[in-house]
């Protein structure tokens, strides 16, 4: 059974600064790999999504790696804003079909 | 259109209501699902309508009822529900049933369900 971390659980960091989250899966027999973003209370919305013959995805100030063999991605997001406070959570899609496997989450404070 | 709606936002019932939870998507989207997401926790997968099909049962207690009336409706109808079942319920869509490249699964807003 696919199982997914995320590490760290809790990030805060102050305005301006780089910064790294972690997500790992036991199994890498996967179709692809996303990263969602959940303000407290509300839905999920999609940040990126690796297809599993890719490397890394961008868009604006997030890139997002992904290591298959190693099961192993990571969501970078460059000079952090207060706005990015929200919590980051990454699912992949097994071979199986289209069900999203979620790790634990991020939950991220950017401090002005 | 390329959003998911959710009705009602917020639902509060007692445990002998009979209550429905409304989605909706107009994007043409063949792949319909039911979330349960308890607070700090990731969201649980309970169902999956594939063309109007249910193919995937994730053993969720019979007092959940899911529907998929047509290619855009899912409900999700509730009966005899306990306290523990309070969280917030999303619905998400996606275009194809089997997975694969480039298949993103587009999520709505939620209803956030309290029992009483």
């Amino acid at each position: 059974k696919q199982e997914v971390t995320q590490i760290p659980a809790a990030l805060s960091v102050p305005e301006g600064e780089n910064l790294v989250l972690n997500c790992s899966f036991t199994d890498s027999a996967i179709y692809n790999l996303q990263w969602f973003r959940q303000d407290p209370g509300k839905g999920l919305t999609s940040l990126l999504l690796i297809q599993s013959s890719q490397r890394e995805q961008t868009s604006g100030r997030l890139n997002a790696s992904l290591d298959k063999s190693s099961g192993r991605s990571t969501l970078y997001i460059a000079a952090s804003q207060p706005g990015d406070s929200a919590t980051y959570l990454c699912a992949v899609v097994g071979n199986a079909g289209n069900m999203l496997t979620f790790g634990g989450g991020t939950r991220l404070m950017v401090k002005p | 259109d390329t959003e998911v709606t959710q009705t009602p936002k917020h639902l509060v019932m007692g445990m002998t209501n009979k209550k429905s939870l409304k989605c909706e998507q107009h994007m043409g989207h063949r792949a319909m699902y039911w979330y349960k997401q308890k607070a700090k926790k990731p969201p649980e997968l309970m169902f999956v309508y594939s063309y109007e099909k249910l193919s995937i049962n994730e053993s969720v207690p019979s007092r959940f009822s899911p529907e998929c009336p047509n290619s855009s409706l899912l409900n999700l109808h509730l009966h005899a529900l306990q306290p523990e079942d309070s969280a917030l319920y999303l619905c998400a869509s996606s275009p194809r049933t089997s997975g694969g490249a480039g298949d993103t699964q587009y999520f709505g807003p939620g209803t956030r369900l309290t029992v009483l």
